[in-house]
C-alpha cells in the first residue's frame, strides 16, 4: 500500500462547479497536509496547507484534513478555466520529508 | 527575487551513459530537494541536501546522487543510464528548512531527461 493515494483522474467539469480532490493516506505520523498545483510545462506550487486536523479556507479553495480517517480534501468554488492543473496533494512529518500523491488532472471546461 | 533555475532544460542521452543536472535554489535558501515525476509513479522524493549535508534520502538506487556546494546550488548525478529514469526531474529550495514550515518548497520548470 502506498504512503499516499490519489486519485489521477482525468477531472473535467463545467465552469463554475464545485470541485471536489481527495487523497488518503497510511502513514500516522504526517502532520502538514499541503496542496500543490501543477500547470502544464512547469513546476508545483504551493497552494494550501493544513497543520493536524481541520479546515482552512482561502478564498474559493478549502482544504479540509480528517486524521482520524486519514483523508484530506480540497474543494474549488466557482470554478475558472485558470484552474485547469494537476492538484497534488503532500504531507510532511517531522523529518522534513515530503510525500505527494500521483496528481489529478483538473480542466475547467468554459 | 530570481526563483528556482534548473539547467539544463532538455536532455536527450542513451543507454549507459551519465548524466549531471544542476539546480541554482532561490537566493537564501539553504534547503535543496529533487524529486523524480513520471507519469506512472508521479513525484518521488530524491533526495534532500540542507547546509552541504545530505539529511534527507528517499528510495532510489545508488545510481542516483547529488551534493550541494557551499552557495547552495545543487547538482545530481545519474550513472549508467535506464530508459526508466526518463522523467521530469525537480529542484526544489526551501526558506524554512528547520522548521515545520518546511513543507513550503518552491519548485524549479524541471529538466526533462529522455533516455533512449
Amino acid at each position: 500500500q502506498k504512503e499516499v493515494e490519489q486519485d489521477p483522474g482525468p477531472l473535467s467539469v463545467p465552469e463554475g462547479a464545485i470541485v471536489s480532490l481527495n487523497c488518503t493516506y497510511s502513514n500516522s505520523a504526517f502532520q502538514y497536509f499541503m496542496w500543490y498545483r501543477q500547470y502544464s510545462r512547469k513546476g508545483p506550487e504551493l497552494l494550501m496547507y493544513t497543520y493536524s486536523s481541520g479546515n482552512k479556507e482561502d478564498g474559493r479553495f478549502t482544504a479540509q484534513v480528517d486524521k482520524s480517517s486519514k483523508y484530506i480534501s480540497l474543494f474549488i468554488r466557482d470554478s475558472q478555466p485558470s484552474d485547469s492543473a494537476t492538484y497534488l496533494c503532500a504531507m510532511m512529518g517531522s523529518n522534513y520529508k515530503l510525500t505527494f500523491g500521483k496528481g489529478t488532472l483538473l480542466t475547467v471546461n468554459p | 527575487k530570481a526563483g528556482v533555475t534548473q539547467t539544463p532544460r532538455y536532455l536527450i542521452k542513451t543507454r549507459g551513459q551519465q548524466v549531471t543536472l544542476s539546480c541554482s535554489p532561490i537566493s537564501g535558501h539553504r534547503s535543496v530537494s529533487w524529486y523524480q515525476q513520471t507519469p506512472g509513479q508521479g513525484l518521488q522524493f530524491l533526495f534532500e541536501y540542507f547546509s552541504e549535508t545530505q539529511r534527507n534520502k528517499g528510495n532510489f538506487p545508488g545510481r542516483f546522487s547529488g551534493r550541494q556546494f557551499s552557495n547552495s546550488r545543487s547538482e545530481m548525478n545519474v550513472s549508467t543510464l535506464e530508459l526508466g529514469d526518463s522523467a521530469l526531474y525537480l529542484c526544489a529550495s526551501s526558506p524554512n528548512p528547520t522548521s515545520g514550515q518546511f513543507y513550503e518548497q518552491y519548485f524549479g520548470p524541471g529538466t526533462r531527461l529522455t533516455v533512449t
